[in-house]
């Protein structure tokens, strides 16, 4: 299985919902991303967790909140969005490690997000 | 400047067509160089990755490094309709750990008919 999932694909939601957002790989990597990408941007990283502990989080608004469950799991839970983090949310993986000495990412398909 | 420089176009050819892409870089700790295919509303798709300078082939695809000058191209051969979408390059150094690939803003391809 080489294939990162990502549910759901598409979301709108209020200012005042609670939502979140799921990825899912079975290729072992011990790494994965959440990216933000806007139209015609490249993506943007939001958060890095690495053998399921947060190891990077490029000072990302706390209405964002990241959730590491397990190895194959990755949350992203929504809370007070604003209309400007209407976006594709992006999630990947890659090998990670230590160990590692390339660490080409796989991304899945994105969520598309619209906050209204 | 911006580490990764890369003209988001629009580059528009006509089928048949032999495209380049290109990215320049400002950071000689790069080493390690990828090539990521988006089509429009989808997640980025690795088409190639290299870590030494030269060429690299995959059927229709060449990528291309050039680290005196740091400047890295991939071509495509006899494009085609669905070639059409962003191509993004990106890069990160090599040596252990979990670096962070570097993204180009990517540029949008138009293979017409």
């Amino acid at each position: 299985d080489t294939e990162v999932t990502q549910t759901p694909k598409h979301l709108v939601m209020g200012m005042t919902n609670k939502k979140s957002l799921k990825c899912e790989q079975h290729m072992g990597h011990r790494a994965m991303y959440w990216y933000k990408q806007k139209a015609k941007k490249p993506p943007e990283l939001m958060f890095v967790y690495s053998y399921e502990k947060l190891s990077i989080n490029e000072s990302v608004p706390s209405r964002f909140s990241p959730e590491c469950p397990n190895s194959s799991l990755l949350n992203l839970h929504l809370h007070a969005l604003q209309p400007e983090d209407s976006a594709l949310y992006l999630c990947a993986s890659s090998q990670g490690g230590a160990r590692t000495l390339v660490n080409e990412q796989f991304f899945g398909p994105g969520t598309r997000l619209t906050v209204l | 400047q911006k580490e990764v420089e890369q003209d988001p176009g629009p580059l528009s050819v006509p089928e048949g067509a032999i495209v380049s892409l290109n990215c320049t870089y400002s950071n000689s700790a790069f080493q390690y160089f990828m090539w990521y295919r988006q089509y429009s509303r989808k997640g980025p798709e690795l088409l190639m990755y290299t870590y030494s300078s030269g060429n690299k082939e995959d059927g229709r695809f060449t990528a291309q490094v050039d680290k005196s000058s740091k400047y890295i191209s991939l071509f495509i051969r006899d494009s085609q309709p669905s070639d059409s979408a962003t191509y993004l390059c990106a890069m990160s150094p090599l040596s252990g750990g979990s670096y962070i690939p570097t993204f180009g803003r990517g540029t949008s391809l138009i293979v017409h008919p």
